[in-house]
């Protein structure tokens, strides 16, 4: 099975800010990587899909990138309602689909 | 617009076996592959089981060595998950999620459903 390597575990910034998450994926998943944002009790939303695709409605802060087994989410001039946990995931070669263990991100 | 809403969860005993359903509407659910993650109370997300659009195809995560079937109605636009043999470590919130497109991004979830295994 595909590992998907998440780090940082947590972070916390400051409003305005610009936060990084990098996922590392056990061997190359190409660009078939999304990234999701989920809020305490509710249902994860999809931000970025294979990599570096918008979702429709994300504000454009919001961005991915990167291919093969290096991927990073990035977003920039940080929002008080960007306090949430990320989740990174991959879909080459299913199954299964896997997950990265998650980054919880408050603000300062 | 699109929507999934999950029911069936609940507490039950270790051994015992639950039935969750999954009800979409607003989107063609004849259409769409449909997939089951669910996910432990403080932990991270865990994709359970993928079943294709006609339902002829199912796939499932190894750890749950056969326990859980997957299943779809399309005439009733409805998604199955039986879970049997339920262990305390399958206490999670069980959520439906509809990908996007021919991709594996799930754009639209439901609500999530609570299933607690305890004695």
């Amino acid at each position: 099975d595909i590992q998907m390597t998440q780090s940082p575990s947590s972070l916390s910034a400051s409003k305005g800010d610009r936060i990084t998450i990098t996922c590392l994926a056990s061997q190359d998943v190409g660009t078939y990587v999304n990234w999701y944002q989920q809020k305490p009790g509710k249902a994860p939303k999809l931000l970025i899909y294979d990599a570096s695709d918008l979702h429709t409605g994300v504000p454009s802060r919001f961005s991915g990138s990167g291919s093969g087994t290096h991927f990073t989410f990035t977003i920039t001039n940080l929002q008080p309602e960007d306090i949430a946990t990320y989740y990174c995931q991959q879909y080459d070669n299913i199954p299964p689909i896997t997950f990265g263990q998650g980054t919880r991100l408050e603000i300062k | 617009q699109e929507q999934l809403v999950e029911s069936g969860g609940g507490v039950v005993q270790p051994g015992t076996s639950l039935s969750l359903s999954c009800a979409a509407s607003g989107f063609t659910f004849s259409s769409y592959a449909m997939h089951w993650v669910r996910q432990a109370p403080g932990k991270g997300l865990e994709w359970v089981a993928l079943i294709l659009a006609a339902g002829t195809h199912k796939y499932y995560a190894d750890s749950l060595k056969g326990r859980f079937t997957v299943s779809r109605d399309n005439s009733r636009n409805t998604l199955y998950l039986e879970l049997n043999t339920l262990r305390p470590e399958d206490t999670a919130v069980y959520y439906c999620a509809r990908p996007l497109g021919v991709t594996h991004a799930f754009n639209v979830w439901g609500q999530g459903t609570m299933v607690t295994v305890s004695s």
